[in-house]
C-alpha cells in the first residue's frame, strides 16, 4: 500500500515564475492538507482540501492556490514566486473527512527552490 | 509566543535515554503527536496521544502527558546512532471540523558513540 507520493521531489524555480506540486493521498484517504516547511523550521499549515474545495486555509497568501480532484489526488500552486518561497513542502492526508486526528501521514515533500 | 515550543537541539551518547520536551498552549488540544524527520525526508508519525491519557508506551518510546502544565515528553530508551533525526512535537484539536497539526521548530537530536 503507497503511502503519501508527492511530485516534484526537487525543483528549482526563478523569481516570478510559477510552480505546481502534486499529491496522491495514501489510499483510503480523502482528506489532503499542505505544508510549508522553511529551513529549521516546523512545517506551517497551507491550507486543507475536501471534496475538491479549499475547507481551512492557514495565513499564507493568495498566491498560493490548490486543488482537489475526484480522486482526491491534490496540487498546489504558487504564482509570482519569491526568494523566501523556498522551502519544503509537504502533503499530508487523513481519512473520514480529516475526523480522524491519529491518522494523519505525511509525504516525503517536495523541494523548491527559487533563485 | 510560539503555540508549540521545544528546546532545538539534544545530544545523548549511544545506549543512553534521551528525554524531549515540548510545551504548547492551546488548552483545548485533543491529540498530541512526535514526528520524526530525518535529513532531507518528510515527516514519519513516531506516535501520539490522546489529551485523556498522561502517559502511552510503545516499545522504546514512552510519551508523558501533563495537561495542567501543557507540558509533553517524549523519552527514548536505549538511544541508538539511527535515531538522530529532528523531533516534532504538534496538537491538534478538531477546530473547523477537522484536526490539523500545529508543530513546534523541532529538537535535532544527536547521538554519538
Amino acid at each position: 500500500d503507497a503511502g503519501v507520493t508527492q511530485s516534484p521531489t526537487h525543483l528549482i524555480k526563478t523569481r516570478g515564475q510559477q510552480v505546481t506540486l502534486r499529491c496522491s493521498p495514501k489510499s483510503g484517504h480523502d482528506t489532503v492538507s499542505w505544508y510549508q516547511q522553511a529551513l529549521g523550521q516546523g512545517p506551517q499549515f497551507i491550507f486543507q482540501y475536501y471534496e475538491e474545495e479549499e475547507r481551512q486555509r492557514g495565513n499564507f497568501p493568495d498566491r498560493f492556490s490548490g486543488h482537489q480532484f475526484p480522486n482526491y489526488s491534490s496540487e498546489l500552486n504558487v504564482n509570482a514566486l519569491l526568494l523566501g518561497d523556498s522551502a519544503l513542502y509537504l502533503c499530508a492526508s487523513t481519512p473520514d473527512r480529516g475526523h480522524s486526528g491519529n491518522t494523519i501521514y505525511f509525504g516525503e515533500g517536495s523541494w523548491l527552490t527559487v533563485v | 509566543g510560539e503555540d508549540v515550543e521545544q528546546s532545538l537541539f539534544l545530544s545523548v551518547r549511544e545506549g543512553d535515554s534521551s528525554v524531549i520536551n515540548c510545551t504548547y498552549t492551546d488548552s483545548s488540544s485533543t491529540y498530541l503527536y512526535w514526528y520524526k524527520q530525518e535529513p532531507g525526508a518528510g515527516l514519519q508519525l513516531l506516535t501520539y496521544i490522546f489529551s485523556n491519557m498522561d502517559m502511552k508506551q510503545d516499545q522504546r518510546l514512552t510519551v508523558l502527558l501533563n495537561k495542567k502544565d501543557k507540558h509533553l515528553s517524549l523519552r527514548i530508551a536505549d538511544t541508538q546512532t539511527g535515531d538522530s533525526a529532528i523531533y516534532f512535537c504538534a496538537e491538534s484539536n478538531r477546530s473547523g471540523g477537522s484536526y490539523i497539526p500545529t508543530f513546534g521548530r523541532g529538537t535535532s537530536l544527536i547521538v554519538h558513540p
